[in-house]
């Protein structure tokens, strides 16, 4: 079974530090989504992802934020200059196509900013 | 703002009883809808999903939706121990991208 995998699975960084968050979609996959979950709170989208460019982004989804396919395998989220707020589990989900195609979600990124 | 409301539970059942959840949309332009299980601590796992009114059974699920209500529903049959979990409804709109708005989701605790 295919699955989305995300590195690293905890990244424990200084408050103001740039953090990168790693991960690698199904391979068939064309759109790529972020989301996270602070600890107690419902899951959030951050972004979307196809064709190379940014489909939607949420009002979370600032300037300290950006997102990138580097090749044909990697997506990535950079958190330019992190702050104590941005705690949080991060998931990567890729799915098939829109509209009706389920997204597939990774295991996840434990964020711990300090 | 679309919102996606579920009871906030826990929701408590003795092992082998049906265990129901419920789901409430805010935007009727909603076309996909799914069910997710998440273990404390993991990620969210897809179970169900449906787009047209009606029933959708998948071995002990069941999903029911009515558009017309704003209403999607859970059904899990024999409920186990196992099933012991976080249950997030998510909707999507006809929108390109699909985003998923999800629920804050309903603790399901099965009593062995």
């Amino acid at each position: 079974e295919p699955e989305v995998t995300q590195t690293p699975s905890h990244q424990v960084t200084q408050m103001g530090q740039e953090v990168i968050l790693r991960c690698v979609p199904i391979s068939n996959h064309l759109y790529f989504y972020w989301y996270r979950q602070i600890l107690g709170q419902k899951v959030e989208f951050l972004v979307s992802f196809y064709n190379n460019e940014i489909s939607e982004k949420s009002e979370i989804f600032d300037d300290q934020f950006s997102v990138e396919r580097p090749d044909g395998s990697n997506f990535t989220l950079k958190i330019r200059s992190t702050k104590l707020e941005d705690s949080a589990m991060y998931f990567c989900a890729s799915s098939l196509g829109t509209g009706n195609q389920p997204q597939h979600f990774g295991d996840g990124t434990r964020l711990s900013i300090l | 703002q679309k919102e996606v409301e579920q009871n906030s539970g826990p929701l408590s059942v003795p092992e082998g009883a049906i265990a129901s959840l419920n789901c409430t949309y805010s935007d009727r332009g909603s076309q996909s809808f799914f069910w997710y299980r998440q273990y404390s601590g993991k990620s969210p796992e897809l179970i169900m999903s449906i787009y047209s009114n009606g029933d959708k059974e998948d071995g002990r699920f069941t999903a029911q939706l009515n558009k017309a209500s704003q209403y999607v529903s859970l059904l899990i049959r024999d409920s186990q121990p196992s099933d012991s979990a976080t249950y997030l409804c998510a909707v999507t709109d006809t929108g390109a991208n699909s985003k998923l708005t999800f629920g804050k989701g309903i603790t399901l605790s099965v009593r062995p």
